[in-house]
């Protein structure tokens, strides 16, 4: 049984801190790694994507993938309000990446406090 | 990023009845999903629809109960058969796009994006 696992928070950041949020998974076979924000009442949008280890940064997030330790974080530099939603963990057996039903953590609510 | 679309929104059924919900994504592609997030919950994956073939399900879901159609590479369909207050879910389709190839040669990199979602409520 694939499973991802978060915190479920609420975890609570100062605006201009970093966040930072984690997922494990239990799937050694897992090839392809994301991390999705969530709105309250909309759709998942995606955030960062990661496929190898070691740290992919985009503006002010990083991705962290460490597939010895079947972890995977997120860095988000110089929080925001806007930030504050509910990231979701995914992870892909199939080397397609998002070519591949993705398997979800339960997500983690993040709160930017201004 | 990704142009889906879904149809119906939302809605309010009864139970005992269906409910067709439509995708509409912006480009031809081979695969794409269907989701089901419960009030709460993260989202399960219910099946797989590759186009000229049949849908592979997951485990706990079944064709009879959410019979999938592939009608070309731009549009899906997912049915909510016989409806229970247990259905009310939010459903969600997504589509892959393909970003490139890994370093080692093995293999894709694709990302997986999401419809709006279809909000539905089971009396």
């Amino acid at each position: 049984q694939k499973e991802v696992e978060q915190n479920s928070g609420p975890l609570s950041v100062p605006e201009g801190a970093i966040a930072s949020l984690n997922c494990t998974y239990s799937d050694r076979g897992s090839q392809s790694f994301f991390w999705y924000r969530q709105y309250s009442g909309k759709s998942p949008e995606l955030i960062m994507s990661i496929y190898s280890n070691g740290d992919k940064e985009d503006g002010r997030f990083t991705a962290q993938l460490n597939k010895a330790s079947q972890y995977v974080s997120l860095l988000i530099r110089d929080s925001q309000p806007s930030d504050s939603a509910t990231y979701l963990c995914a992870v892909s057996r199939l080397s397609g990446g998002g070519a591949d039903g993705l398997t979800f953590g339960k997500g983690t609510h993040l709160i930017i406090q201004p | 990023s990704a142009v889906i679309s879904q149809k119906p929104s939302r809605d309010i059924c009864q139970r005992g009845t269906s409910l067709t919900i439509q995708c509409q994504v912006d480009s031809q592609v081979t695969m794409m999903f269907w989701y089901r997030q419960q009030p709460g919950q993260s989202l399960t994956l219910i099946a797989t629809a590759n186009q000229g073939s049949e849908a592979t399900y997951e485990s706990g879901f079944v064709i009879d109960k959410f019979p999938i159609s592939r009608q070309n590479l731009t549009f899906s369909t997912l049915t909510v058969s016989n409806m229970s207050p247990e259905d009310s879910s939010i459903y969600l389709c997504s589509r892959d796009g393909h970003i490139g190839y890994r370093a080692s040669g093995r293999g894709v990199m694709s990302e997986q994006f999401f419809g709006p979602g279809t909000r539905l409520t089971v009396l």
